[in-house]
């Protein structure tokens, strides 16, 4: 059983440029979070997908961030016109829907840097 | 929303060392998860404990729902504790976790 997988691992890019991060989930789990991490903090809640619905997005997910997921199974962020703060680790996570609360298992991370 | 505070923030332990890690949590949780994240960022699950208490190996947890705390306990630390720990409970019904800002673990030969 494969746990869960991003791509990629480090991205570097300079300011005002477009990227996209991929999360594979655990296969079968129905729910996947994506959240941001900044150092010496934990991670903060980014949106999360029942299957392929896009059930809530955080107020840190400003216009220039988008998540999909389609078909239900791998998921992207993408991030408009980076800015500085956007620097961070992000992170994806998956849990099955067998009860009301599911144990989250996270990625490895993409930890990006903005020039 | 929920609030999860963790304590203490730093620890230093000679190897060999037992250590006691808190979380506690403002309003009912019905869930809690511990984590160990390593120097590459990897958060690595270790308890999912809305109660009780459990153990594996060198490492056990213990929550009191009703008094909102949990516990993180480390016996026998080892130089691969190190890293940061963290405590997260779900704020709503689809699971989204509310993380403390993280209990910094260095164990010295």
């Amino acid at each position: 059983d494969t746990g869960v997988s991003q791509d990629p691992r480090h991205k570097i890019t300079k300011r005002g440029q477009n990227v996209t991060f991929r999360c594979d989930p655990i296969s079968e789990h129905n729910r996947l979070y994506w959240y941001r991490q900044t150092l010496g903090q934990g991670p903060e809640f980014l949106t999360y997908f029942q299957n392929e619905a896009q059930l809530e997005k955080s107020r840190l997910l400003s216009d220039r961030f988008s998540a999909e997921r389609p078909k239900g199974s791998f998921s992207t962020l993408e991030i408009q016109r980076t800015e500085q703060g956007d620097s961070a680790m992000y992170l994806c996570a998956s849990s099955p829907v067998e009860r009301g609360f599911n144990e989250q298992f996270f990625g490895p991370g993409t930890r990006l840097t903005v020039l | 929303g929920i609030q999860v505070e963790q304590s203490p923030p730093d620890l230093i332990l000679q190897e060999g060392a037992n250590s006691t890690l808190r979380c506690n949590f403002s309003d009912s949780v019905n869930n809690l998860q511990w984590f160990h994240q390593n120097p590459w960022g990897q958060l690595i699950n270790l308890f999912y404990i809305p109660s009780g208490t459990k153990q594996n190996g060198r490492l056990s947890a213990t929550t009191v729902a009703t008094e909102r705390y949990s516990l993180l306990y480390i016996s026998s630390s080892q130089t691969t504790d190190s890293g940061v720990y963290f405590c997260a409970a779900p704020t709503d019904s689809w699971g989204k976790l509310q993380f403390g800002a993280g209990t910094q673990v260095v164990v010295t030969p």
